[in-house]
């Protein structure tokens, strides 16, 4: 069972609608749940990031985690064609694991 | 705003030559990172170092790679003898402490023909 995983889509939505990426893990350890965007043939973007579970909001974009479904959620409201791009979970033990587990990215259009 | 920049942007090789990667991170981060990304594949964990010396590496970070902080501001990796399999995206990132705030530089384009 992969570590990480995340539907690649390709998610295409309309400008303005709400949009929802997930992810699952297998590791219960983990306790750092971060998202990343990644532009084509940039470096990831760190966008937020969670500690165990709850939700966190910043501006239109919501991060969820339900550590007993082991089950990560990023919500993106009013989505604008800029937001279109590649977005990455990763995962960390934190600690002195600095290491990221990421996921392999979920490619998310948005059409004016 | 302050952001970790790599050079350079593309790196062509033959099969066999020592490449080396050059990342100056965020000045006053403390933990630096690189990862590797192989087209259309995951971003993957490569090696952490801190207080001059590697604190964490993955399976991939065999004895063909290396890292060095030759002075205060750069961060190298070294590829001794490149294989094909190496051609991929590798990123450099870097924290001020908590592992879970990386920030990442643009990458550099390694092609091994």
């Amino acid at each position: 069972q992969k570590e990480v995983e995340q539907d690649p889509g390709p998610l295409s939505v309309p400008e303005g609608a709400i949009v929802s990426l997930n992810c699952t893990y297998s590791n219960s350890a983990f306790q750092y749940f971060m998202w990343y965007r990644q532009y084509s043939r940039k470096g990831p973007e760190l966008l937020m990031y969670t500690y165990s579970s709850g939700n966190k909001e910043d501006g239109r974009f919501t991060a969820q985690v339900d550590k007993s479904s082991k089950y990560i959620s990023l919500f993106i409201r009013d989505s604008q064609p800029s937001d279109s791009a590649t977005y990455l979970c990763a995962m960390s033990l934190g600690g002195s694991q600095g290491n990221l587990i990421f996921g392999k990215g979920t490619k998310l259009s948005v059409k004016p | 705003e302050p952001e970790v920049t790599q050079t350079p942007s593309h790196q062509v090789t033959q099969m066999g030559q020592e490449v080396i990667l050059r990342c100056v991170p965020i000045s006053n981060h403390l933990y630096f990172y690189w990862y590797r990304q192989i087209l259309g594949q995951k971003v993957e964990f490569l090696v952490s170092f801190y207080n001059n010396e590697i604190s964490e590496k993955s399976e991939i970070f065999d004895d063909q790679f290396s890292v060095e902080r030759p002075d205060g501001s750069n961060f190298t990796l070294k590829i001794r003898s490149t294989k094909l399999e190496d051609s991929a995206m590798y990123f450099c990132a870097s924290s001020e402490g908590s592992a879970h705030e990386q920030y990442f530089g643009p990458g550099t384009r390694l092609t091994v023909t």
